[in-house]
């Protein structure tokens, strides 16, 4: 089945500790971001990855780091997370951004930091 | 960068009336329109898309309007069902290159009243 896979679904953390998020698809599609939703302010991208090794800033990277290290995979790193960062989050990938494909979405991974 | 307006942010409608929700965005070289629907706890996905050299496109209840001259865009839900309650998300694109893909509106929670 075509999927995009996102690991925990949900997290509860400390300021400080860092965690991975990881995201992996199945679809061989070049194009993997993240997303942040929070109420109010609906999807706000942090990062995109046009291709392998291929990465860059979105609306809201700050405190955030990612990579692209094998097309499928496009994990999300919080080296020290802060409450602020307390937030449901979703991994997306579409065939190629530049043709307009439609993102896939993954289920979420619902982060809470204390 | 793309800015996207999303109304009503709440939208109430009785069983079985149509359901209107407008977007509006900035950058007149945005040709791509996807619309997406996530209910309760689940991921977005997409429901009907357009492309700037189309005006109107319907899939059975559900349809999307366009106007590049004035920068909006429509989705439009016919005789509304209860499985049509969730939040709704419009966005914006620009296929000729732009990397940081689709740009969301903030949503708009539909209630679907019995």
């Amino acid at each position: 089945e075509a999927q995009v896979t996102q690991n925990p679904r949900y997290l509860i953390t400390v300021t400080g500790k860092k965690l991975t998020v990881t995201c992996s698809q199945n679809m061989n599609h070049e194009y993997m971001s993240w997303y942040r939703q929070d109420p109010g302010l609906g999807l706000r991208q942090i990062y995109y990855s046009m291709n392998v090794e291929v990465t860059d800033k979105g609306d809201v990277p700050e405190g955030y780091k990612v990579s692209r290290k094998e097309k499928r995979n496009f994990p999300l790193i919080l080296e020290s997370p802060s409450p602020n960062q307390t937030s449901l989050y979703f991994c997306a990938s579409s065939l190629r951004q530049a043709y307009n494909s439609p993102l896939h979405f993954g289920n979420g991974t619902r982060l809470t930091v204390t | 960068g793309e800015n996207v307006e999303q109304h009503p942010s709440t939208l109430s409608v009785q069983e079985g009336d149509s359901a209107v929700i407008k977007c509006t965005y900035s950058d007149s070289a945005s040709n791509y329109f996807p619309w997406y629907k996530q209910e309760l706890g689940k991921r977005p996905q997409l429901i009907i898309d357009i492309r700037s050299n189309v005006g109107e496109k319907k899939d059975q209840r559900i349809a999307v309007t366009l106007n590049k001259t004035a920068k909006h865009f429509s989705l439009h839900i016919t005789e509304t069902q209860p499985e049509d309650s969730a939040v709704y998300f419009c966005a914006a694109d620009y296929s000729g290159g732009g990397a940081d893909g689709l740009t969301f509106g903030k949503g708009t929670h539909l209630i679907i009243q019995p």
